[in-house]
């Protein structure tokens, strides 16, 4: 099956800092990715879909200077929590999808980036 | 929009026994896509099972099916002869097949699965 890495893995940084998480598609290109927040024991929120080449997409409520999406290829989209703070402290998992093919109907899921801000 | 909900946080089964897990979703789309998600201790999240609302055939995997009943807007797991290695929390998901919204994911509450040996 198709593989999505996330790096790093888990990342622990003081508050005030910016942290990068990258998302990549290992052997597929990824025309869409979608970056969730996961708090413990509960469920996956959308947080953006984010489109090769164009800006990405917000859901309501998520501040979008304060989570910065790129999506610049086929393979790699990274989210940059900015100026963070303990509140920003949690589980974000990507996931891609080539949605150009409509037989592929399916998201692979990254390992997840656990995120600890002091 | 969809909405998808699970009634169940936790269920627990006796290892080799079945277990069915619940889910109801809402959507006013005709076409659309159901997901079941299994997410182990790792969080890692791993596809189980999907279901094509145009198809009228339950999907089976091996051990998993699913009871899809499309005018009661039910879609239920079956976990049949369950495994220690069931235990998970597990993630109804419902999915648009067109419009601007193609490609996201609606995601139930989860339901916690405990496999006793």
């Amino acid at each position: 099956g198709a593989v999505v890495s996330q790096h790093p893995s888990r990342v622990i940084c003081k508050s005030g800092t910016s942290v990068k998480i990258e998302c990549r598609s290992l052997d597929f290109q990824a025309t869409t990715m979608f970056w969730y927040r996961q708090f413990p024991k509960q469920s996956l929120m959308l947080m953006a879909t984010s489109n090769e080449g164009s800006k990405a997409t917000y859901e309501q409520g998520v501040e979008k200077d304060k989570f910065l999406i790129n999506h610049a290829s086929l393979t790699l989209s990274t989210l940059t929590v900015t100026s963070a703070h303990p509140e920003d402290s949690s589980f974000y998992i990507c996931s891609a999808a080539d949605l150009r093919d409509y037989t592929v109907e399916t998201q692979y899921f990254g390992p997840g980036t656990r995120l600890l801000v002091l | 929009a969809q909405t998808v909900t699970q009634s169940q946080p936790e269920m627990s089964v006796q290892e080799a026994e079945t277990v069915t897990l619940s889910c109801t979703y809402d959507t006013s789309e005709s076409d659309y896509y159901l997901f079941w998600y299994k997410q182990p201790p790792s969080r890692q999240m791993i596809l189980v099972i999907r279901q094509e609302a145009y198809k009228q055939q339950n999907a089976t995997e091996n051990r998993f099916s699913v009871n899809f009943q499309k005018a009661a807007k039910s879609f239920s797991l079956k976990i049949s002869d369950s495994q220690l290695g069931d235990a998970a929390m597990y993630f109804c998901a419902s999915r648009h097949a067109g419009g601007t919204s193609y490609g996201k994911l609606t995601f139930g509450q989860g339901t916690i699965l405990t496999v006793h040996p």
